[in-house]
C-alpha cells in the first residue's frame, strides 16, 4: 500500500518549452503533496506543498511563475515547469501525506529526471 | 533556523563490518525523526521513524536508529552490512503532528565491498 507514481519517468525538452510532470498517490487519497528538488549527490530540497483545492506555498527562492503546481484532486498533483532553461535540468521528485491512517508519513514517487537541452 | 545535519558524507565499509551513521538536528519542539533510504536508481524508501515511546526503533534490512533527545541526534546503526545496503542514506525531520514540511539531511552515500 501506499504507492506513489510520477509520470513520466524521463523528459528531454528544448529550452524555452514547458513540461509537467504529474505525481499521483494510487492507493490513497493526499490532501497535501510535497514537491522536491534532487540535484546531482545532494540532499532533497522543498519546492512547494500542493494542498489539494487550494494554492501551493512555495519556499524561499522557489519561483511560483516558473513552477506551477495543480492540486486539483486528492490523488493527483501536478507540476510545469515553464519556459523551461538548462539550469532547470534536475531529478524532481514528489511525496504525498495520507489523509487518514498513517499522515505523520510522506510516502515517495520514483521521481522524474528533467534534461533541458 | 531548522536543519538536519549528517556527519558523514561518504563511508565505505567492507561486508560485514558495522555502521553507524551520524544524524544531528536542530528543531523546536516535538519532533518527528526518519532515516530513508535510496538505492541506486531507485527512489526514497523509509528505513524506520521515530514518533514517540521507546527511543530505540528498529526499522526494515537488519537498520536500528536511536533518538537521544539531550542530544538532539538520531544516528542510524546495523551490526553487519552487506554489499546490497550500498545507497544514500538521509535522515529527515519534521515537527510532531504530522502537518510539518520534512528537514532532510544532505545524505551519506554509502559503498559496501564485498
Amino acid at each position: 500500500g501506499a504507492v506513489v507514481s510520477q509520470h513520466p519517468s524521463r523528459v528531454i525538452c528544448k529550452s524555452g518549452t514547458s513540461v509537467k510532470i504529474e505525481c499521483r498517490s494510487l492507493d490513497f487519497q493526499a490532501t497535501t503533496m510535497f514537491w522536491y528538488r534532487q540535484f546531482p549527490k545532494k540532499s532533497l530540497m522543498l519546492m512547494a506543498t500542493s494542498n489539494e483545492g487550494s494554492k501551493a506555498t512555495y519556499e524561499q527562492g522557489v519561483e511560483k511563475d516558473k513552477f506551477l503546481i495543480n492540486h486539483a484532486s486528492l490523488t493527483l498533483s501536478t507540476l510545469t515547469v515553464t519556459s523551461a532553461h538548462p539550469e532547470d535540468s534536475s531529478f524532481y521528485i514528489c511525496s504525498a501525506r495520507p489523509t487518514s491512517g498513517r499522515i505523520n508519513e510522506q510516502f515517495f514517487g520514483p521521481g522524474t529526471r528533467l534534461t533541458v537541452l | 533556523a531548522q536543519s538536519v545535519s549528517q556527519h558523514n558524507h561518504h563511508v565505505i565499509l567492507s561486508e560485514a563490518a558495522s555502521l553507524e551513521l551520524g544524524c544531528n538536528y536542530s528543531y523546536g519542539g516535538t519532533v518527528n525523526l526518519f532515516w530513508y533510504v535510496q538505492y541506486p536508481g531507485q527512489h526514497l524508501q523509509l528505513l524506520l521513524k521515530y514518533f514517540s515511546g521507546d527511543p530505540l526503533v528498529k526499522g526494515i534490512k537488519g537498520f536500528e536508529a536511536e533518538f537521544i533527545k539531550s542530544k538532539f541526534s538520531f544516528n542510524l546503526r546495523k551490526p553487519s552490512v552487506q554489499w546490497s545496503d550500498t545507497a544514500e542514506y538521509f535522515c529527515a525531520v519534521n515537527g510532531a503532528g504530522g502537518y510539518n514540511k520534512l528537514i532532510f539531511g544532505a545524505g551519506t552515500r554509502l559503498a559496501v565491498h564485498p
